[in-house]
């Protein structure tokens, strides 16, 4: 058990420039999940997976959002024309069917 | 909709305090619920959970007892070590008997234990 993986740690961009997030699940988990956190608050939840199959999207995720899982294995988070607000630590998580949630250490990405 | 409410830190206590984290939900349903732990430079850990009125959940002398009644899931320790010290966020899940995924959780309460 090598635990999530997220990479980057840490990323700045401009505004309006697209960046792309990575989560390595556990290796067993079927389940991914992505929460973002801003300072201050506790994660939010932003879209689950099942296998390869985007099961859930919270209204937080606007269409300049997109996650994938495309073999179900690793996802990737990807926000174009980032803006300011965007400014926050990406959280992964993965689980197997009805076991704890386990995290990453999260992707932070600063938006100047 | 569903939200968690718990006590706004910073706590800052002596070793072998007496630890109390105050948390109060809402929910429609029957939620679980949850508390989830972050030490500095880790992420997010499960620290205890409880499924269903009048479990308690347990783990590593931290204990909480869902209370439907009050509609609260309040945190304790009887004796805090210095290693305690991090980030604990109170959380609940609508999909019941224990399952996680959409998770909702409080702004978090920093604690800190001095020697």
């Amino acid at each position: 058990d090598t635990g999530v993986s997220q990479n980057p740690r840490h990323k700045i961009t401009k505004r309006g420039q697209n960046v792309t997030f990575r989560c390595d699940p556990i290796s067993e988990h079927n389940r991914l999940y992505w929460y973002r956190q801003t300072l201050g608050q506790g994660p939010e939840f932003l879209t689950y997976f099942q296998n390869e199959a985007q099961l859930e999207k919270s209204r937080l995720l606007s269409d300049r959002f997109s996650a994938e899982r495309p073999k179900g294995s690793f996802s990737t988070l990807e926000i174009q024309r980032t803006e300011q607000g965007d400014s926050a630590m990406y959280l992964c998580a993965s689980s197997a069917e009805n076991s704890p949630l386990h995290f990453g250490n999260g992707t932070r990405l600063t938006v100047t | 909709g569903d939200s968690v409410t718990q006590m706004e830190g910073p706590v800052t206590l002596s070793e072998e305090a007496f630890l109390t984290i105050n948390c109060t939900y809402t929910a429609t349903g029957y939620p679980s619920l949850f508390w989830y732990v972050q030490y500095p430079g880790e992420g997010l850990q499960l620290l205890l959970k409880a499924t269903k009125a009048d479990d308690k959940g347990s783990n590593k002398g931290f204990e909480a007892t869902y209370r439907k009644e009050t509609t609260s899931f309040h945190l304790e320790k009887g004796s805090v070590q210095v290693s305690d010290s991090a980030v604990y966020f109170c959380a609940l899940s609508d999909q019941g008997g224990g399952s996680q995924g959409n998770l909702i959780f409080g702004k978090g309460t920093k604690l800190s234990v001095k020697p």
